[in-house]
Order: C-alpha cells, then sequence, then structure tokens
C-alpha cells in the first residue's frame, strides 16, 4: 500500500547528543526522498533531500541515509540543539505519478 | 519567512459551505503544492500545478478543486463542506528546474468547519 512510516513517534534526546530518526518507505520505484522540520504553528521547512541513486547526502549538520535494499531512510542530526525541537517528517516521491507521501512524522525533543 | 504567502490565515465555516484558499508562490517558482495536515491523517498531499498545469494528484476529494492562474497564484476550493475538512491547509513552491524539488512551505491557512 502507500505509506511512508516512521518508527518511533517521540525521540527524546540529550543536547548535544547525536539524534537519528528513522523512516520505512513502501514503494520500490520511489526516485526522491526528503526531509520536513515543522516547528510548532508554522509551515513544514526542507532540510535535506537525497535522489534514489545516492545512498548518503550530508548537510550542514544534518546526513540522510538511504538503504534502498531494506528500503530505509534516517536523518542524523549532530549535536542536536534545542532549536531542533520539532516534527521531522519524511517524504517519498513515487516516480511513476510525481506525487509525495509523506510519514507521520516523529516528535524530537531536546533535553537542555 | 519562505516567501509563500497563503491568506486567509484562519478561516471559520459552517457546515455545506464554499471556500476559497489563495496561495502566492515564491517568485520564480513555477510549481505549487496543495497539502493538507490533520492530526489524524498527518501530511496529505493534494494536487499539484506547474505553470498552470496540473499534474500530479494525491488524495484530494471530488469536492476540492485547484487552479493556478497565468500570474502564477493558486486558489484551492473546498466546497460542500464537512466537520472532517477541518485542518491545515499548506501552500507549497518549488522551481522545478531540471530535477530540482525542493519545497517551499507557506504558513497554511487553518480551516474550521462547525
Amino acid at each position: 500500500g502507500e505509506s511512508v512510516g516512521l518508527h518511533l513517534p517521540t525521540l527524546s534526546v540529550q543536547e548535544g547528543d547525536n539524534s537519528i530518526i528513522n523512516c520505512a518507505y513502501s514503494n520500490s520505484a520511489s526516485d526522491y526522498f526528503i526531509w520536513y522540520k515543522q516547528e510548532s504553528g508554522k509551515g513544514p521547512q526542507f532540510i535535506i533531500d537525497i535522489r534514489s541513486n545516492m545512498d548518503k547526502r550530508q548537510g550542514q549538520r544534518v546526513t540522510v541515509l538511504l538503504n534502498k535494499t531494506v528500503k530505509h531512510l534516517s536523518l542524523q542530526i549532530a549535536a542536536t540543539q534545542p532549536g531542533d525541537s520539532a516534527v521531522y517528517f519524511c517524504a517519498e516521491r513515487w516516480s511513476n505519478t510525481g506525487k509525495l507521501i509523506f510519514g507521520q512524522g516523529t516528535t524530537l525533543q531536546v533535553k537542555p | 519567512d519562505s516567501g509563500v504567502t497563503q491568506t486567509p490565515k484562519h478561516l471559520i465555516t459552517a457546515t455545506g459551505q464554499r471556500v476559497t484558499l489563495r496561495c502566492s508562490p515564491r517568485s520564480g517558482d513555477l510549481s505549487v503544492y496543495w497539502y493538507q495536515q490533520s492530526l489524524d491523517q498527518g501530511l496529505q498531499f493534494l494536487i499539484q500545478y506547474y505553470n498552470g498545469e496540473e499534474r500530479a494528484k494525491g488524495n484530494i476529494l471530488e469536492r476540492f478543486s485547484a487552479q493556478q492562474f497565468p500570474d502564477l497564484h493558486s486558489e484551492l476550493n473546498l466546497s460542500s463542506l464537512e466537520l472532517g475538512d477541518s485542518a491545515l491547509y499548506f501552500c507549497a513552491s518549488s522551481p522545478l528546474t531540471g530535477e530540482a524539488y525542493e519545497q517551499y512551505f507557506g504558513p497554511g491557512t487553518r480551516l474550521t468547519v462547525t
């Protein structure tokens, strides 16, 4: 079916630690994946993306890993800060329709 | 500020009514996307327009329709409203140049159907 699921609904980490948010996707034909961050009262904000021909992409303090064998996507945040507290969504794009499917979201809580 | 604007910010209306949500994309962006976000359904892709034409369709109900105008702004029309249509409606835009797909989201319109 069409679903992108997140393994943990809430992740609580200590400030300064690294965070890993996981996501499973269902469509092996998806060609593009995106991570979004949504703070309370705001629209989703693009964090990082990765195409299906890559397995790793790094940004500023964030890394996305893609494992197509097991259809798994993860977002790693280094040295997590209080400002990282938000809901994180993964999304996959179905290459045949251009349709974007979003996961339910993981809440990241950063403890000072 | 993403550069995407949406109006109105809040909308309260009754069941059976019809509303129009408006979105202005970032300057230069040709693609507009509409999403619905509710507590029990998460973020649901509704529809995408590119340079005035429908490009992709998601879980959009027949009671809903959208269009993109020559100046690239877009409107989402919701009719015969039901209580379950209460949600946040987001618009996003992207340049969609080549393979680029980064989307910039607006602040959303909160629709409450009573």
